[in-house]
């Protein structure tokens, strides 16, 4: 069954550093999501992608956050300078079409852990 | 904000069927009900939707009252691994079509 693939698992960052967690989608799909949780929250949405322009971006997503296709697979988010308060796991989703009943599938997630 | 209402905890013994209610009462004539569970920090897993007619699949059922108000997500034979927190959402038709989460519910499957 096709899924959601995400790397880094887990990464440790100092404080300040730049971060670059990386998904690839569904191969046939064409919107793209990041939603994080922090520890013992609620899944919050970050961004929605599609056609090489942000969607929707919620509050969360500041300008230290930015998302990129670099190329046909690949789905990045990047944070620029991190802060404690990033520290969280991070889903990459995706779904092969925008209306309400196209199922959008999420990755295993990527912890990022900021020290 | 999550359009959805869900009891935070329910327990449910192996073996049994465990019913997951979730209220949706300002709904809109064309959202999709979704289900979805998180197992410990696990991505969510997509289990079921539906728009208004009942639902099953391997997984689960998926029953939606007439008025579509409310829903209820059936697990036919519950085992130890069904135990996880169920998010019952709302699919938002605007752009994007995001997900919002919810608390969820927290289904304790005990032997």
């Amino acid at each position: 069954e096709p899924e959601v693939t995400q790397t880094p698992s887990h990464q440790v960052t100092q404080m300040g550093q730049e971060v670059i967690l990386r998904c690839v989608p569904i191969s046939n799909h064409l919107y793209f999501y990041w939603y994080r949780q922090i520890l013992g929250q609620k899944v919050e949405f970050l961004v929605s992608f599609y056609n090489n322009e942000i969607s929707e971006k919620s509050e969360i997503f500041d300008d230290q956050f930015s998302v990129e296709r670099p190329d046909g697979s690949n789905f990045t988010l990047k944070i620029r300078s991190t802060k404690l308060e990033d520290s969280a796991m991070y889903f990459c989703a995706s779904s092969e079409r925008f209306s309400s009943g196209n199922t959008i599938y999420f990755g295993e997630g990527s912890w990022l852990t900021v020290v | 904000d999550a359009k959805t209402t869900q009891p935070p905890s329910m327990d449910c013994a192996e073996g049994r069927a465990a019913n997951l209610p979730c209220n949706h009462s300002t709904i809109s004539g064309n959202e999709y009900v979704y289900w979805y569970r998180q197992i410990h920090s696990q991505g969510p897993q997509y289990i079921i939707h539906g728009l208004k007619n009942n639902e099953t699949n391997e997984m689960a059922s998926l029953i939606i009252t007439e008025d579509r108000k409310s829903s209820t997500l059936i697990l036919p034979h519950a085992t130890l691994r069904d135990t996880a927190v169920y998010y019952c959402i709302v699919r938002d038709q605007n752009q994007g079509g995001k997900l919002i989460f919810g608390q969820g519910t927290e289904l304790s499957v005990k032997p």
